[in-house]
């Protein structure tokens, strides 16, 4: 199986814009889908993004997603950060035979 | 609104069994594939498997760590998704999260509160 590589944190003001990456170790970033969780502290994960950059309802637009296959990795960008957005952040990926890949999770500060 | 709240969570001796129940309300249940995953400090998130709707034949797919050992299950009369875990492991320690899976079954929809499981003697 594959790796999903996430940073470990990232920081940025509210307003701004921050971008998270998810680089996967072998095999394209295209050929499965990548979802991306929020998980705020005490609480369970939420799904933000599915399928590389669809929102579920609900979700705000200042979150979208995307995948480069020039750098075999995928995106979560967040703009208009606001407090509320702190939180870890997962991506998710699947070999295609099946097992369920998590990256190890960015940890977003909002200061 | 979907809910899906977990329950079954407790301290357990390793070695001995526990089933989770995941239950649920605000979607139809039967059409959907239901979800496990794991979570601990050291690993992160981990997935454990999935059963798919008896539309689709309801069959089962496994994490490797689970194989053997673990059992999903679903009662569509009762909109309930199970997860046995039989000779239970220090290791298998976690939060365990059920959810709706997305409709190609490689992803989490919508999660569940979670339920903690420790495994010590």
């Amino acid at each position: 199986n594959f790796m999903l590589t996430q940073p470990l944190s990232v920081s940025e003001s509210p307003g701004k814009t921050v971008t998270i990456s998810c680089t996967r170790s072998s095999g394209s970033v295209a050929t499965n889908y990548v979802q991306w969780y929020q998980q705020r502290p005490g609480s369970a994960p939420n799904t933000m993004i599915y399928d590389n950059n669809q929102r579920p309802s609900g979700v705000p637009d200042r979150f979208s997603g995307s995948i480069d296959r020039s750098s075999n990795s995928a995106s979560l960008t967040i703009s208009g950060l606001r407090t509320e957005d702190e939180a870890d952040y997962y991506c998710q990926s699947h070999a295609t035979d099946g097992p369920w890949v998590f990256g190890g999770g960015t940890k977003l500060t909002v200061l | 609104e979907v809910q899906l709240v977990e329950s079954g969570g407790r301290l357990v001796q390793p070695g001995r069994s526990l089933r989770l129940s995941c239950r649920t309300s605000g979607f139809s249940f039967g059409a959907y594939a239901m979800g496990w995953v794991r979570q601990t400090p050291a690993k992160g998130l981990e997935w454990v498997g999935f059963i798919r709707s008896k539309v689709y034949g309801g069959t089962i797919e496994y994490a490797a760590s689970a194989k053997g050992r673990f059992i999903i299950s679903r009662d569509d009369s009762k909109r309930i998704a199970y997860l046995q875990m039989n000779s239970l492991r220090t290791e298998d320690t976690a939060v365990y999260y059920c959810g709706v899976t997305t409709y190609h079954y490689y992803g989490m929809d919508v999660w569940g509160q979670g339920t903690t499981v420790t495994v010590s003697s």
